[in-house]
C-alpha cells in the first residue's frame, strides 16, 4: 500500500491563480481531512469528509473548496490564491469502528508559496 | 469550541533521561479522545499515543506514557529513556467522540534530545 499520497510536493503560485492539491489513499478509509500547518500554530483543519459525496467545514475553510466523488480521492481547491494561504498542507485519512476513531494516517505534505 | 494549549514551545533533555510535555484542553464534552503526534524534521506526522476519555487508566506505548487528568483537563506526555530519534515537534490533539473527524491540535512543543 502506498498509504496517503499528495501531489505536488512544492508549488509556487501568483496571487489570484487557482490550483488543486491532490490527495489519494489506497486503504479504503472512510474519513479524509485537509489541514494547514503554519509556524507556531500547529495544524488547523480546513475541510473533512466522512465518505464519498459528504464533506464538511473545519476550523479554517474560507478560500478552499473540496469534493469527494470517490473513496480514494479528496482534492483541495484554491480558487483565487492569496499570500495568506502560504503554508504546508497535509491530507490525512482514517477509519472509524464502533464509535472509536482509528489512527489518522498523514500524507507527506505539500508546501505552497503564494507570491 | 475546543481549544488545545501546549505551554512549552521548546524543551530539551539529555539522552536516557525522562521528559514530560504538557498539554491542557478546554471542552464542555464528556466523551472525547486525546492524542500525541510526533513530527520529525521529515515533516511526517506520526501517532505516538491515544487516550479515550472514558478510560481512567493512562495509556502507555513502550517508552511513552500519558498522565490524563480529566477533571483538570490535562494530558501530559512522558518520554522515558529519551533517545536521539525522539528529537521532533510534538503535538497534542483533541477529537470529540460524537464528531466524525474534527481534530484540533495544539501549537506544538519542540523537543531536542542532547547526546
Amino acid at each position: 500500500n502506498a498509504g496517503v499520497t499528495q501531489t505536488p510536493k512544492f508549488q509556487v503560485l501568483k496571487t489570484g491563480q487557482s490550483m488543486t492539491l491532490q490527495c489519494a489513499q489506497d486503504m479504503n478509509h472512510e474519513y479524509m481531512s485537509w489541514y494547514r500547518q503554519d509556524p507556531g500554530m500547529g495544524l488547523r483543519l480546513i475541510h473533512y469528509s466522512v465518505g464519498a459525496g459528504i464533506t464538511d467545514q473545519g476550523e479554517v475553510p474560507n478560500g478552499y473548496n473540496v469534493s469527494r466523488s470517490t473513496t480514494e480521492d479528496f482534492p483541495l481547491r484554491l480558487l483565487s490564491a492569496a499570500p495568506s494561504q502560504t503554508s504546508v498542507y497535509f491530507c490525512a485519512s482514517s477509519r472509524r469502528r464502533d464509535r472509536r476513531p482509528e489512527t489518522q494516517y498523514f500524507g507527506p505534505g505539500t508546501r505552497l508559496l503564494v507570491l | 469550541a475546543q481549544t488545545v494549549t501546549q505551554s512549552q514551545p521548546e524543551m530539551s533533555v539529555q539522552e536516557a533521561e525522562t521528559v514530560t510535555l504538557s498539554c491542557t484542553y478546554d471542552t464542555s464534552e464528556n466523551n472525547y479522545y486525546l492524542f500525541w503526534y510526533k513530527q520529525p524534521p521529515s515533516r511526517q506526522m506520526i501517532l505516538v499515543i491515544r487516550q479515550e476519555a472514558y478510560k481512567q487508566q493512562n495509556a502507555t506505548e513502550n517508552r511513552f506514557s500519558v498522565n490524563f487528568q480529566k477533571a483538570a483537563k490535562s494530558f501530559s506526555l512522558k518520554i522515558s529513556d529519551s533517545q536521539l530519534g525522539d528529537t521532533a515537534m510534538y503535538f497534542c490533539a483533541f477529537m470529540r467522540a460524537n464528531n466524525n473527524n474534527d481534530m484540533r491540535f495544539g501549537a506544538g512543543t519542540r523537543l531536542t534530545v542532547k547526546p
